[in-house]
């Protein structure tokens, strides 16, 4: 099994919403990682998980909280969006962060409309 | 810095027809290339790793250290390898796969 898997697939919300995007992974990965993907564009890392603990964040806004409650769950909480905020968030596992031959498997990711 | 460089954004050959989409890499260490393929609204599929040095849906990629390249080739092309793609690299860091910009085939009927 080699399925990362991410709920809710579509999500709408206003400005002023509060929501959250979940990304679960049961293949014993200790790193997790959120990805923001533009129509035709490359995914731009936001943010990894190693061990449950923040190690990377590449300057994202606040108003997007990740959160790592175990090894299996990533979470993103969403507050205050932009409608430029809008995207794919794709999120992916692998068995560790920071070695090499480390391959990243990704979810099929959460459409976010931000209106 | 680590980069990768697809050069063709768009390229767009005849079904039948020989495929190499090139990729360009620049890093300073021993790093690791994937190539991963990702169909219209669809998840992010890995395709190959340089590792392994599988043969996948007809495709093949070679390492060249001396060139910095690991272009993606198949001999014929089919019309349902119509698809973005996007090169890879993996340089050990903690920082995740530094994407090319990709490159969106398109086969031809």
């Amino acid at each position: 099994d080699t399925e990362v898997t991410q709920t809710p697939k579509h999500l709408v919300m206003g400005m002023t919403n509060k929501k959250s995007l979940k990304c679960e992974q049961h293949m014993g990965h200790r790193a997790m990682y959120w990805y923001k993907q533009k129509a035709k564009k490359p995914p731009e890392l936001m943010f990894v998980y190693s061990y449950e603990k923040l190690s990377i964040n590449e300057s994202v806004p606040s108003r997007f909280s990740p959160e790592c409650p175990n090894s299996s769950l990533l979470n993103l909480h969403l507050h205050a969006l932009q409608p430029e905020d809008s995207a794919l968030y794709l999120c992916a596992s692998s068995r560790f962060s920071a070695l090499p031959g480390n391959t990243i498997y990704f979810g099929e990711g959460s459409w976010l409309t931000v209106v | 810095a680590q980069r990768v460089t697809q050069p063709e954004k768009l390229l767009s050959v005849f079904k039948g027809a020989p495929v190499e989409l090139k990729c360009n890499y620049s890093y300073s260490g021993s790093p690791e290339l994937f190539w991963y393929v990702q169909y219209s609204r669809q998840r992010l599929q890995l395709l190959l790793r340089h590792i392994s040095r599988e043969s996948i849906k007809g495709f093949t990629a070679d390492l060249n250290k001396g060139e910095t390249s690991f272009h993606l080739k198949k001999p014929f092309a089919q019309e349902e390898d119509s698809a973005m793609y996007y090169c890879a690299l993996n340089g050990g860091g903690a920082d995740g796969l530094t994407f090319g910009k990709g490159t969106h085939l398109i086969i031809q009927p």
